[in-house]
């Protein structure tokens, strides 16, 4: 059974970087996955879903459009987890932030979510 | 961008009721690539149904989904009181890879 822990700052300042880290369980990063492919999303309060972007195994990365210029996704394999880097955060960018594991091209597999707030 | 608009915005049914909740594309998605996924109150959405009629493992019979093109349904055939959530609808493919639609709320009535 896959489980996914995101971790990182509850608090980001505005024009600082956000930096999230999505830890995996249940199985190695590179097998574990439907796909091999890992997302993040993230859901404003009260509001709805978006795409940020997904990573394989391998280092292979996908961006929504929308955020490509200040978003990087990477994984570490030894220590079975991907990460989120959002740069230049404003108000805009507080949300809660969800790591996924990619399915049929679907979502399968969702961690808890972390709430991350923009504020000085 | 395909852009994803559901219907109706909240949906007030009565544990028992049949509930249809719809979901149309601005253009044609394969149904491969269609999801929905349901999410309670401060909780992660869970995948509910893949590939436009696929469920999940683990979830009840009484959910089902169908259509294809531009035009997808949620059908929950008697709705318990753990169904009433926010429902989404999903695509993959079009730039953005994901893309989700704005949500149903459904309530009881």
């Amino acid at each position: 059974q896959v489980q996914l822990q995101e971790s990182g700052p509850g608090l980001v300042k505005p024009s600082g970087t956000l930096s999230l880290t999505c830890g995996v369980s249940g199985g190695s990063i590179a097998s574990v996955s439907t796909s091999g492919w890992w997302s993040w999303v993230r859901q404003p309060p009260g509001k709805g879903l978006e795409w940020i972007g997904e990573i394989y195994h391998s280092g292979s990365t996908h961006y929504n459009p929308s955020l490509h210029s200040r978003v990087t996704i990477s994984v570490d394999k030894s220590e079975n987890q991907f990460s989120l880097e959002l740069t230049s955060v404003t108000a805009a960018d507080t949300a809660v932030y969800y790591c996924g594991g990619n399915g049929h091209y679907s979502l399968d597999h969702w961690g808890q979510g972390t709430l991350v707030t923009v504020s000085s | 961008e395909i852009v994803l608009t559901q219907s109706p915005g909240t949906l007030s049914l009565s544990p028992g009721e049949r509930a249809t909740l719809s979901c149309r594309a601005s253009q044609s998605v394969s149904s491969t690539y269609f999801a929905w996924y349901q999410q309670k109150p401060g909780q992660a959405p869970r995948l509910l149904i893949y590939g436009a009629t696929s469920r999940a493992t683990g979830v009840p019979d009484r959910f089902s989904g169908t259509g294809s093109g531009t035009d997808f349904t949620l059908t929950i055939s008697r709705l318990e009181p753990e169904d009433f959530a926010v429902y989404y609808c999903q695509q993959y493919g079009s730039s953005p890879l994901y893309t989700f639609g704005q949500g149903t709320k459904l309530e009881i009535k």
